[in-house]
């Protein structure tokens, strides 16, 4: 079965650093690419960015270029999503998610709440 | 950030047939195929429509998609409460090296 297991909620301060992951189990996790979504509070989804494991080749939007970094450890299948300094408008649900047919997100995790305040 | 447009609410009384309508461009749903996400409260999305019109396996076929030049729809039929969601429409789209594109989201409320 294919499951994609996020890290636990997050509390912190703005101008803080942070990484969060997203471990995949279930398949080979080197063959898919696995993209990051973020959901504002009551807000719709935005595609971040995604990362093939097996290089490393990753992609950003450029609403999110510079501002987030994606990586991946293929050793211990799990991609991460980091911040260097942390703002209020990062509060927000992201879920990380694999791409497969039609270049669809098929699998997603269950999210992980970042929120950001002082 | 939405390149693709959706009515941002539709709704319909059980068993009702409900179409939701996603417009985009030459460069996302021209030029790619569509994807629909179906977001139940407090939940992770979960694909619905695959490649304009491919249900995964597990999703009901009263769930149909389909794709004209720019523009694509999401047809449920014979409603159900438990279809009571948002839905997302998605595309890559060609422009900038190539980006994942949302739609901006449909509510969808059974009455």
């Amino acid at each position: 079965e294919v499951q994609l297991v996020q890290s636990g909620a997050e509390v912190k301060k703005p101008g803080e650093s942070l990484k969060i992951s997203c471990k995949g189990s279930g398949y080979s996790f080197t063959s898919y690419w696995i993209g990051w979504v973020r959901q504002m509070p009551g807000k719709g989804l935005e595609w971040m960015g995604i990362i093939y494991p097996a290089d490393s080749d990753t992609r950003y939007s450029p609403s999110f270029q510079g501002q987030v970094a994606i990586s991946a450890d293929k050793s211990i299948s799990t991609a991460y999503l980091q911040w260097s300094s942390l703002k209020a408008s990062d509060t927000a649900m992201y879920y990380c998610a694999r791409q497969g047919q039609g270049g669809a997100l098929g699998y997603w995790g269950q999210g992980t709440l970042v929120t950001v305040s002082s | 950030q939405s390149v693709l447009t959706q009515p941002p609410s539709a709704s319909g009384t059980p068993g009702q047939r409900v179409t939701i309508s996603c417009s985009g461009s030459s460069s996302n749903i021209g030029s790619n195929t569509v994807n629909w996400y179906q977001q139940l409260p407090g939940t992770a999305p979960k694909l619905l429509i695959y490649s304009n019109n491919h249900r995964p396996s597990g999703v009901p076929d009263r769930f149909s998609g389909s794709k004209s030049g720019t523009s694509a729809s999401l047809a449920i039929s014979g409603l159900q409460s438990e279809d009571e969601a948002d839905y997302y429409c998605a595309a890559w789209d060609d422009s900038l090296k190539g980006l994942y594109v949302f739609g901006t989201g449909t509510k969808v409320t059974v009455l």
